[in-house]
């Protein structure tokens, strides 16, 4: 099984829905981030969480929110999905108590909002 | 906004020869990190250089870092088809620990 698991791995959803994507870990890392991926564009920071109290703005959050449900669970919300949101979504963590340490990512999320 | 800017955005060579790609930041770091993405896919750790180290080797991958002119380059060596990916450069300032991405290279290698 995968260290972290997105889902769904792939969703259409209609202009004006709510929808969520989940991301859940196995690697026991306090870190848990949220990105965008548009082509051309790299990856973009949506929102990061350090703890389950603590919840963190990204670069591109307007739109989104998130919660942390536990330790190993991290979700990112649509409130009400545009098609400028039609992206590929990435979950990401990192260990903490230090700087220098890798991320690991979930397979990601394509999402289509017509 | 990206910190990191990469160059080329896009470089095809033939199977064998070495890929280097180059990775600019704007403020300071305390790490630079690599990552590999296949298409569609997640990406992968490739590997970290410190703000305090020159230079890096990992099997076929050789970067280097350099503080005062704010870059760092990627050298694949002795390529292979399944090194066809995109690339991406990641920096860290500390504190936060957010990572930054720049918008990567695409890496094709000709059989």
């Amino acid at each position: 099984d995968a260290d972290v698991t997105q889902t769904p791995r792939n969703r259409i959803t209609k202009t004006g829905k709510r929808i969520m994507l989940e991301c859940s870990q196995t690697k026991g890392h306090d870190r848990m981030y949220w990105y965008r991926q548009d082509p051309g564009l790299g990856l973009r920071l949506i929102y990061y969480s350090f703890d389950v109290k603590d919840i963190n703005k990204g670069e591109i959050s307007d739109g989104y929110s998130v919660s942390r449900q536990a330790q190993a669970k991290f979700s990112l919300s649509l409130e009400s999905a545009i098609p400028n949101q039609t992206a590929l979504y990435f979950c990401a963590t990192r260990a903490g108590g230090g700087e220098n340490t890798e991320a690991f990512f979930g397979q990601g999320t394509r999402l289509t909002v017509v | 906004s990206q910190q990191g800017e990469e160059d080329p955005q896009a470089l095809s060579i033939q199977e064998g020869e070495n890929a280097t790609m180059n990775c600019s930041y704007k403020t300071s770091i305390n790490n630079l990190q690599w990552y590999r993405q296949n298409s569609g896919r997640g990406l992968v750790h490739l590997i970290l250089i410190r703000s305090n180290e020159r230079e890096k080797h990992s099997g076929r991958l050789r970067v280097t870092l350099d503080t005062s002119k704010k870059s760092s380059s990627l050298l694949i060596t002795a390529s292979r088809a399944a090194d066809t990916a995109s690339y991406f450069c990641a920096t860290d300032k500390g504190g936060a620990q957010k990572l930054v991405f720049g918008q990567g290279t695409r890496l094709t290698i000709n059989p």
